[in-house]
């Protein structure tokens, strides 16, 4: 299993401004992803976070919204910059051991752009 | 890409009755996993189900493995107030996986 921590666990952030998003694992692991979840809603994923390397962003999110940093396997950010209401959204951090095994989940980070 | 399809989207059920939600992939699946996530929670890994035709139980929970691993059920046995929450199910495209819509279950005592 993974122990994940993710802050910050809330914010409400003026529209305009970038918030960063940290997401620190207890072990080494392959994969790390990035979702974002509407209330009531499903996952949605945004991209695929890569030790050393550029993330892979799936459709419909851009590396200038959301910039993200792995430097190791342990850790990663999230940016979400020039932030506007639309992004008011729950952010969660996940992790796998291998490919399409058992994601583990950080807390989330509840965002509120106002 | 892979569409994961979940249905119902919503279910109230009183407690003690019995619940089923299902889950369909336009492509075969090498897995599917499924998670729970209770109100105000994070999502929490459930089970995964590999080969065709795969039936896994635990406790009042029994997962289901279609024999063209192209769908999936969950069904809960006598729902209890505890069961609340979003069921979802997820099957891998390459190294993503990718969710379902989830399917909230509202439980009456």
């Amino acid at each position: 299993s993974a122990v994940i921590s993710q802050k910050p666990s809330r914010d409400i952030c003026q529209r305009g401004t970038s918030l960063t998003i940290q997401c620190q694992v207890d072990s080494q692991v392959t994969m790390m992803f990035w979702y974002r979840q509407q209330p009531g809603q499903s996952l949605t994923l945004i991209a695929t976070a890569n030790q050393g390397s550029e993330a892979t962003y799936e459709s419909g999110f851009v590396i200038d919204k959301f910039p993200i940093s792995r430097p190791n396997l342990t850790f990663s950010t999230l940016t979400v910059s020039n932030m506007s209401p639309e992004d008011s959204s729950i952010y969660l951090c996940s992790v796998e051991q291998g490919a399409n095994t058992e994601a583990f989940f950080g807390q989330g980070t509840r965002l509120t752009v106002v | 890409g892979q569409q994961v399809m979940q249905i119902p989207q919503y279910q109230h059920v009183q407690e003690g009755e019995d619940f089923t939600t299902y889950c369909n992939s336009s492509t075969t699946l090498s897995n599917i996993q499924w998670y729970k996530q209770r109100p105000g929670g994070h999502p929490v890994f459930l089970i995964q189900l590999v080969k065709s035709g795969e039936v896994k139980k635990q406790k009042r929970l029994t997962f289901q493995f279609g024999e063209a691993k192209k769908n999936s059920s969950l069904h809960i046995t006598a729902t209890q107030t505890t069961d609340v929450g979003t069921y979802f199910c997820a099957g891998g495209e390459g190294f993503k996986t990718i969710f379902g819509a989830g399917t909230r279950l509202f439980v009456k005592a």
